[in-house]
């Protein structure tokens, strides 16, 4: 069964520093992987998805994320953090085929000035 | 451009009260339509996905029940609420085919006196 893994709760970094958000998943297929941002009291904005074409995935707000079959993992990172980038972050796979999706539990980026 | 409407944005209702919450999709025919609840620090329990107007899959067994009436209409109903149905509910939509990313509505808050 599909499953995602997020390392981490919390992340703490502040403005200007690099922001690094680590995603690995697992999946008995070849993965579709996306990531979400959530601010508070909203719903999921989509990132960036992985569907097999590019390695680097270049997404919106400045984010990119990495897919590396060989760790499964599917990173996601952005050169400068702003301290409008404090938000939830989650990493979600395909499951079963369809486009349910599997979330992981999040990973709340904290930025200070 | 598509959109997806979600009201009402906050509710607060007693226990064994009825519910209803409506969710609508603009501008795409023939969406895969989702309900997902997030518990507070955690990530998205999905609840109920619809392929077709009528077509209702349950993920899990639960206080709730989904009905899609129109091709672009999605409905959360429950007919006696439990404490434990508190929660953030999110609706979203998505193309149908692999790799298809989901967009969420902005989400109703529902709390349980």
């Amino acid at each position: 069964a599909q499953s995602v893994t997020q390392l981490g709760s919390h992340v703490s970094v502040s403005e200007g520093a690099l922001v690094l958000l680590r995603c690995n998943y697992s999946s008995s297929v070849p993965p579709y992987l996306f990531w979400y941002v959530q601010y508070p009291n909203q719903g999921l904005q989509l990132l960036l998805k992985y569907t097999s074409a590019a390695t680097l995935v270049k997404g919106i707000n400045g984010f990119e994320a990495e897919f590396k079959k060989s760790e499964t993992s599917f990173h996601l990172t952005k050169p400068s953090a702003h301290m409008s980038d404090a938000a939830e972050y989650f990493c979600a796979v395909n499951r079963d085929g369809f486009q349910k999706l599997v979330f992981g539990t999040g990973t709340r980026l904290l930025v200070s000035p | 451009s598509q959109t997806i409407h979600q009201w009402p944005a906050t509710l607060v209702q007693p226990v064994g009260s009825p519910l209803s919450l409506e969710c609508t999709v603009e501008g795409t025919s023939n969406p895969n339509l989702y309900w997902y609840r997030q518990a507070a620090g955690r990530g998205l329990q999905l609840l109920f996905y619809s392929v077709g107007i009528g077509q209702i899959s349950s993920e899990v067994p639960q206080n709730l029940s989904a009905s899609r009436p129109q091709d672009r209409q999605f409905i959360l109903s429950s007919k006696k609420l439990l404490l434990s149905d508190s929660g953030f509910y999110l609706c979203a939509w998505s193309v149908a085919g692999p790799g298809q990313p989901q967009h969420f509505g902005d989400g109703t808050r529902l709390s349980i006196l």
